[in-house]
């Protein structure tokens, strides 16, 4: 089994909708989750961490539920701005144990 | 945006050659990190440097070898590589190595080996 899994896409849905995103992590110990964004040829960068009470940014809910061992994106209203891939990742606490997924692509169409 | 700089952004080169990646952060941080990327594959942590020591070498191959002169500079020196070294290599830093804390990751150097 993967240390961390995601569902690599893409989901092409058109613009306004909503879209969600699951990620599934092995490792028990994990203690801090992300989300990180990566355009097309470009860095990955942090969209937003993930909290165990769950935690919302403008249009965007990240949820985690540890005994299931996955974490949620939610995008609600999509833009066609919002294309990219969504990076998965997780760590048992420190930054030399980060594991990254392969990232869910994400394309929102007119 | 000059948060984390890298240069080149793309390299070619042959099994033969020796050529080195370089990495410089403005931001103050005080770790860095090598990343390699390749297609349809997750990011793999090659080697984190926090203080300029190096703390962590992920079973990388000899033939890649980090240099961290500065908390401001991660180099990678690299020599006989393989073809299936072809990918994009990402340099980041942080505040510490505490696993809550942002990575910012530089634009990366896409590195072909013939």
């Amino acid at each position: 089994r993967k240390e961390v899994e995601q569902d690599p896409g893409p989901f092409n849905v058109p613009e306004g909708a909503t879209v969600a995103f699951n990620c599934t992590y092995s490792n028990s110990a994990s203690q801090s989750f992300f989300w990180y964004r990566q355009d097309c040829r470009k860095e990955p960068k942090l969209l937003m961490s993930v909290y165990s009470s769950g935690n919302e940014d403008g249009r965007f809910t990240a949820q985690l539920n540890r005994a299931s061992q996955y974490i949620s994106l939610l995008i609600r209203d999509s833009k066609l701005s919002d294309s990219a891939t969504y990076l998965c990742v997780v760590t048992p606490g420190t930054a030399s144990k980060l594991t990254f997924g392969t990232g869910t692509r994400l394309q929102v169409t007119l | 945006e000059t948060g984390v700089t890298q240069t080149p952004r793309h390299l070619v080169m042959g099994m033969t050659n020796k050529k080195s990646l370089k990495c410089e952060q403005h931001l103050g941080h005080n770790a860095m990190y090598w990343y390699k990327q390749s297609a349809k594959k997750p990011l793999e942590l090659m080697f984190v440097y926090s203080l300029e020591e190096r703390v962590e070498n992920n079973s990388v191959p000899s033939r890649f070898s980090p240099e961290c002169p500065n908390s401001s500079h991660l180099f990678l020196h690299l020599h006989t590589l393989q073809p299936e070294d072809s990918a994009l290599y990402l340099c980041a830093s942080s505040y510490g190595t505490s696993g809550n804390n942002e990575q910012f990751f530089g634009p990366g150097t896409r590195l072909t080996v013939l």
